[in-house]
């Protein structure tokens, strides 16, 4: 199993231009999740997804959109990127429960220059 | 909302030694998990152990333990007999157990954790 991937892994862009990251799990699990870290903040979340289909705002939404159109697939939206979400952004999946291990990516850096 | 606070942004220890990672929450909610997370240069975020709010014995994986104080708010980490690979970020992390909340995450500032050859 990979587990949960991102990609990309690294980014460079311009003001104003978009992108979409893209998260990927093959655990078949329900819930997923879009963070970003910044230095001394630890992990914020942006938005999450409690199964197909379904998303719904974190802590931090504002410039992002999301969508969870197949289960194993999670995609984090800028569609005009400002120097404020350069970033470190996460995506993490875990089951039903609280319980539940939550499984994290290997993260993707993006630079807004 | 609940909150977690990491008082310690940075912390060394010698190897072979014993070192511990303060974490203080705050929430009213009475059913909840909290968990402590590493995350070396490589930037993977590794779970290192969790605990169970209703559960009075403190957890344990090998060399870390922690320290859970549910009246204080304090959840702690100690790392026994460190060793050069435990250098890394540690974050401490508050979930809900409540129903209709939808548990996800509050994470500290975290903590970077040096360690002394």
């Amino acid at each position: 199993n990979a587990g949960v991937t991102q990609t990309p892994k690294f980014r460079v862009l311009k003001t104003g231009q978009s992108m979409t990251l893209l998260c990927a799990q093959d655990m078949n699990h329900e819930y997923m999740y879009w963070y970003r870290q910044d230095p001394g903040m630890g992990l914020r979340l942006i938005h999450y997804s409690v199964g197909e289909g379904t998303t719904a705002k974190g802590e931090v939404p504002d410039g992002y959109n999301v969508s969870r159109l197949k289960k194993q697939n999670f995609l984090l939206g800028l569609e005009s990127a400002a120097p404020s979400q350069t970033s470190v952004y996460f995506c993490a999946s875990r089951e039903q429960g609280a319980r539940e291990t939550q499984y994290f990516g290997p993260g993707t850096r993006l630079l807004v220059l | 909302a609940q909150t977690v606070t990491q008082s310690q942004p940075e912390m060394s220890v010698q190897e072979a030694e014993t070192v511990t990672l303060s974490c203080t929450y705050d929430t009213s909610e009475s059913d909840y998990y909290l968990f402590w997370y590493k995350q070396p240069p490589s930037r993977q975020m590794i779970l290192v152990i969790r605990q169970e709010a209703y559960k009075q014995q403190n957890a344990t994986e090998n060399r870390f333990s922690v320290n859970f104080q549910k009246a204080a708010k304090s959840f702690s980490l100690k790392i026994s007999d460190s060793q050069l690979g435990d250098a890394a970020m540690y974050f401490c992390a508050y979930r809900s157990a409540e129903l209709n909340n939808n548990n996800d995450m509050r994470f500290g500032a975290g903590t970077r954790l040096t360690v002394k050859p």
